[in-house]
């Protein structure tokens, strides 16, 4: 069964800084990856995905993941944090060849120093 | 397009009253749906997950219930609510093809706060 860790619970980082958030997967074979942001009250909404191919996603707002096969792990990056930025970020893994449900990871808090 | 609507977007109940809530899809047909709960700190937790009309897994025993009356309706019930029901309730769907995950696309959520 596949399962996420993203290792910081919190992060802080100044406006303007780049930004890294980690994830690491368990799954035998290329699963599905995801990255998702959840503003607080809000819903989850999708930053980008990755299935095959190029191994460097971009995605909305500026982000981009690399999906590391050696590495079993699907970071997040943006090069410039804007105070807008501050959120909570989700990883997500999927199962390929079947209706399997995602599995989520518990999150990272990011905040936004100005 | 697709959309996703969820009802009410805040509730306060008291303990033992009942609870539903509500989750419609548009703009797509045969879509699997599903019920996460976020505790404070505790990330989501999967409820329930529909793949078609009437028929529900439940990924976690407890006080609640789900139903798929309809293709694109999904309902969260319970008969009498506890103080440990509270959190924050989302509804997500995603688009139901052999062998392909797409993604979910999740509502705005329900607050349910029982007091």
């Amino acid at each position: 069964a596949q399962s996420v860790t993203q290792p910081d619970i919190h992060i802080t980082v100044s406006e303007g800084a780049s930004l890294e958030l980690r994830c690491n997967y368990s799954y035998g074979a290329t699963p599905y990856l995801f990255w998702y942001v959840q503003s607080p009250g809000q819903g989850l909404q999708l930053l980008l995905k990755y299935f095959s191919g190029d191994t460097l996603v971009q995605g909305i707002k500026g982000f981009e993941a690399e999906f590391k096969r050696s590495q079993s792990s699907f970071n997040l990056r943006k090069p410039s944090v804007h105070w807008s930025d501050a959120a909570e970020y989700f990883c997500a893994v999927g199962a390929r060849g079947s209706q399997g449900n995602l599995i989520f990871g518990k999150g990272t808090k990011l905040s936004v120093k100005p | 397009s697709q959309t996703i609507h969820q009802w009410p977007a805040t509730l306060v109940q008291p303990v033992g009253s009942p609870l539903s809530l509500e989750c419609t899809v548009e703009g797509t047909s045969n879509p699997n749906l599903y019920w996460y709960r976020q505790a404070a700190g505790r990330g989501l937790q999967l409820l329930f997950y529909s793949v078609g009309i009437g028929q529900i897994s439940s990924e976690v025993p407890q006080n609640l219930s789900a139903s798929r009356p309809q293709d694109r309706q999904f309902i969260l019930s319970s008969k009498k609510l506890l103080l440990s029901d509270s959190g924050f309730y989302l509804c997500a769907w995603s688009v139901r093809t052999g062998g392909v995950n797409y993604g979910y696309t999740f509502g705005s959520g329900t607050r349910l706060t029982v007091v």
